[in-house]
């Protein structure tokens, strides 16, 4: 597998509160990117990252923030959670001119 | 309209069977074409890049027809195991480290 790892794995939180998901690769690959998951809709670009502080917007990015301060890591913050960002989170990494990989997601559910 | 669209499904097919699945994409500007692999409740998996000559992977064939813009994805001899929603991703037309998904087709095959 590749070396990816998404955190928490499972999340329940409340509506307004502010909620971080980290991803965080040992592949050293340029590309890092945030989906959502949701029936229907299937995945779904929020944020992507191109370079450490590189980052750029994606389908559906309001109500979403991410930094990419370390090639590693990468960000993904909610500031006041909603409803409707109840979803399954996967992080994917990609080398120049390869498919993406993706880790094993992140369920977060908001009351 | 979404820029890529898959036939939600279920196939219900016998094993044994041979069974396509079709993706279409909006834009033809689009160059990379890829088919994921995600079981119920897991990430999803590179199953293989589609190449403008058409590629084969084993019991899998995926060609892309660039003039009706879709690709497919076609495999024979399908074994139980090969149950799973497929999803296809296409590089964005002007953007080629953006990808958009399909939201999936999903097999079944029976014994």
């Amino acid at each position: 597998d590749a070396g990816i790892t998404q955190s928490p794995r499972h999340k329940v939180t409340e509506t307004g509160t502010p909620v971080t998901l980290r991803c965080h690769q040992t592949e050293n690959h340029r590309y890092m990117y945030w989906y959502r998951q949701d029936p229907g809709h299937g995945l779904r670009l929020i944020h992507y990252s191109y370079g450490v502080k590189d980052t750029d917007k994606g389908e559906v990015s309001d109500g979403y923030s991410v930094s990419r301060s370390k090639t590693e890591d990468f960000l993904l913050t909610l500031e006041s959670a909603t409803s409707s960002q109840t979803s399954v989170y996967f992080c994917a990494i990609r080398a120049d001119n390869q498919p993406q990989h993706f880790g094993d997601g992140t369920r977060l559910s908001i009351l | 309209r979404k820029e890529v669209e898959q036939d939600p499904g279920p196939f219900n097919v016998p094993e044994g069977a041979t069974v396509a699945f079709n993706c279409t994409y909006s834009n033809s500007a689009s160059q990379s074409f890829f088919w994921y692999r995600q079981d119920c409740r897991k990430e999803p998996k590179l199953l293989m890049s589609v190449y403008s000559s058409g590629n084969e992977d084993g019991r899998f064939t995926a060609q892309l027809n660039r003039a009706s813009q879709y690709i497919s994805l076609l495999i024979r001899d399908s074994k139980l195991s090969d149950s799973a929603t497929y999803l296809c991703a296409v590089s964005g037309p002007y953007n080629f480290n953006k990808f958009y998904f399909g939201s999936g087709t999903k097999l079944n095959v029976k014994p």
